[in-house]
């Protein structure tokens, strides 16, 4: 099946810093959602992709649909942005296939 | 917004004890899906239900089934529940219209099954 890589696994910034996580497919992608889950369990999600920019406050992300890979961008981050990330895209019968996440700790 | 609600945050039962999560949303989404996140393996999709009474089979549904008698309702059910089955169960839902596909969590279930 197709298999989902994302980078770095865990990321440690200092508060302000910026960062780029990263999402590669190994197929095509077709609706490529991004997530974040707080240090209290809640997914929220943050982008739905499949391709082109987006732009929500201090993250954007980007989808290039024909290179399979997508590109969530933090700037100036905050302690509230730790948590995990994750990406994910949707399969036959509206299935997720998600990626193992990164994990973002930010440090004040 | 959109609100996905799951109706216990914790849960502990012990081995054998038949299991009920149960999951509802407000927003009149067609697809609802029940999946299990471990340290390590990410999200896995256990079960999804795309109608009432409609149901199909994701990645890990062995030692689960599901209900979904009504459109805003989907319950997960561990008929027997064994130890390997601890862990932390989230549900979600998706409209098939509109901006479809998006999918809205609700605040996930820790269970342990001791």
């Amino acid at each position: 099946g197709i298999q989902v890589e994302q980078s770095p696994p865990d990321l440690i910034l200092q508060e302000g810093a910026n960062s780029t996580l990263r999402c590669n497919f190994s197929d095509s992608v077709n609706n490529l959602q991004w997530f974040h889950q707080n240090p209290w369990g809640q997914l929220i999600n943050l982008f739905y992709i499949p391709s082109g920019t987006k732009q929500n406050g201090r993250l954007s992300a980007t989808t290039v649909a024909t290179e399979r890979y997508s590109l969530l961008y933090i700037s100036s981050s905050q302690t509230t942005d730790s948590g995990v990330y994750f990406c994910a895209d949707v399969r036959r019968g509206n299935k997720l296939v998600f990626g193992a996440g990164t994990i973002l700790r930010v440090k004040s | 917004d959109v609100k996905v609600t799951q109706s216990s945050r914790y849960l502990v039962k012990r081995t054998g004890e038949k299991v009920f999560l149960e999951c509802v949303q407000d927003m009149d989404h067609e697809n609802m899906f029940w999946y299990r996140q471990d340290p390590g393996l990410g999200l896995r999709l256990i079960y999804f239900s795309y109608d009432v009474k409609m149901k199909e089979k994701g990645d890990i549904p062995e030692g689960y089934s599901v209900s979904r008698e009504k459109k805003e309702r989907f319950s997960l059910i561990l008929e027997s529940a064994s130890t390997n089955q601890t862990s932390m169960y989230l549900c979600a839902s998706s409209s098939r219209t509109g901006q479809h596909e998006k999918l809205f969590f609700g605040s996930g279930t820790q269970l342990s099954v001791l």
